[in-house]
């Protein structure tokens, strides 16, 4: 069965301190891979996409990395800011059919 | 405008009510889905419309009846639902139902509360 996990569940960082957030999948066979970001009340927007053949890829303050091998991704975020709080969903797409697995979503919350 | 629009954003409604849902997208886009977002669950997919024809129905309840009359619009009718029900209701646009290889754009959400 196509998961996706998502950890931690909810992370409380202070304004301008780094985190990372982590996916782990089971999707095979493995065609890409999306981080979403959520803000409260609204609907998800795309930051980055990776494919297979690549493992880092940068939007602004945002860095996704891929290890195909061992299913895992990470989004790290660099000098968080409260604007950063949100939601951030790991959605997965398998090369069999248009089938997208979502993972639950990290909440993070960025204090001040 | 943004690229996908949903209408109400709240809407309360009684379990013997009838209500829809609309969504409206100005991209362009050939694929429409309507997905459940329940708290602390993944997004839900309930249902694909691609060139207005349904192509996928993830055994959702017949309560939940959609309507797709062109590629640019996308109603979900609710009728008789359970507060179970209660959930963000998002609507998403996508080039084609390839959802492989394109990427999916969200609307804002409709938040349904059913007492």
């Amino acid at each position: 069965k196509n998961q996706v996990e998502q950890s931690p569940q909810s992370l409380i960082i202070l304004e301008g301190k780094n985190c990372t957030l982590q996916c782990n999948y089971t999707v095979s066979p493995f065609s890409n891979l999306r981080w979403y970001k959520q803000d409260t009340g609204r609907g998800p927007v795309s930051l980055t996409i990776m494919t297979f053949s690549e493992n880092t890829k940068s939007n602004g303050r945002y860095t996704a990395t891929l290890d195909a091998d061992t299913k895992q991704s990470s989004l790290h975020i660099t000098a968080s800011q409260l604007s950063d709080s949100a939601s951030y969903i790991c959605v997965v797409s398998g090369r069999a059919g248009n089938m997208l697995t979502f993972g639950g979503g990290t909440r993070l919350m960025v204090k001040p | 405008e943004t690229g996908v629009t949903q209408t109400p954003r709240h809407l309360v409604m009684g379990m013997t009510n009838k209500k829809s849902l609309k969504c409206e997208q100005h991209l362009g886009h050939n694929a429409m889905y309507w997905y459940k977002q329940s708290a602390k669950k993944p997004l839900e997919l309930m249902f694909v419309y691609s060139l207005e024809e349904r192509v996928e129905n993830n055994s959702v309840p017949s309560r939940f009846s959609p309507e797709c009359p062109n590629s640019s619009h996308l109603f979900l009718h609710l009728h008789t639902l359970q507060p179970e029900d209660s959930a963000l209701y998002l609507c998403a646009s996508s080039q084609d139902r390839r959802a492989n290889t394109g990427e999916l754009f969200f609307g804002e959400g409709s938040r349904l509360t059913v007492l």
